[in-house]
């Protein structure tokens, strides 16, 4: 069965700091993974995807993830994190064998000042 | 300006009272999808629909109806809610259902925070 796993919670980060949310992965046949972020009050925004080629992906707002297909992980990074970050992030991928995408339980990121 | 749409955002109800939560995307896209939010939980596929008249059960189908006879309309029907479809609700649209080439993004709607007492 496909499905995306995140670890964690939450994460909490000091302003500054560099920051990671992990995602892992389990697909049959190559994976497409998302990256989705979601504000206080709002629906879901994308970051960024990942189809093909290079194994680091630029994203919105300064978000990068990295591609690792011998550890099944996709996880989402930044250089310096930032206050604003602080959000609930959602890892996807899309399900091969039906017309689906499918979520991760979500992390919340804390990014303090 | 692109966008999904929902109505209402916030509802309150009371068990066994139809409900019907409005969806509406203006970028012609033809995949529409429903999802609920639930803390631990993620986002759950409830409904989706790959294009006009086709419509799909999704991963928590129970309790709820969806219709497509529109391509940007794509309404959520509760018939007879119960407390346990007390939820946070997103309707979400990408131009192309995932499958085959196609790796569309998903646009969310800003998400319907359901109660039912």
């Amino acid at each position: 069965a496909q499905s995306v796993a995140q670890p964690e919670d939450q994460v909490n980060v000091a302003e500054g700091n560099p920051l990671t949310v992990k995602c892992t992965y389990s697909v049959s046949g190559n994976p497409y993974l998302f990256w989705y972020v979601q504000y206080p009050n709002r629906g879901l925004q994308f970051l960024l995807k990942y189809i093909t080629g290079d194994n680091l992906v630029k994203g919105s707002y300064g978000f990068e993830a990295e591609f690792n297909k011998s550890q099944t992980s996709f996880h989402l990074k930044k250089p310096s994190a930032l206050v604003s970050d602080s959000a609930l992030y959602f890892c996807a991928v899309r399900d091969v064998t039906a017309s689906k995408y499918i979520f991760g339980t979500g992390t919340r990121l804390k990014v303090l000042a | 300006e692109a966008q999904v749409t929902q109505n209402p955002r916030y509802l309150i109800t009371v068990t066994g009272k139809k409900l019907t939560v409005t969806c509406s995307q203006n970028m012609n896209h033809e995949y529409m999808s429903w999802y609920r939010q639930d803390p631990g939980l993620g986002l759950r596929q409830i409904y989706y629909s790959m294009n006009v008249e086709v419509t799909d059960k999704g991963d928590v189908p129970e309790g709820y109806k969806v219709s497509r006879k529109e391509k940007r309309n794509f309404p959520l029907i509760l018939e007879s809610p119960s407390p346990n479809q007390t939820s946070l609700y997103f309707c979400a649209s990408s131009l192309n259902p995932p499958g085959g080439g196609y790796l569309d993004t998903q646009y969310f709607g800003p998400g319907t925070r359901l109660t039912v007492l």
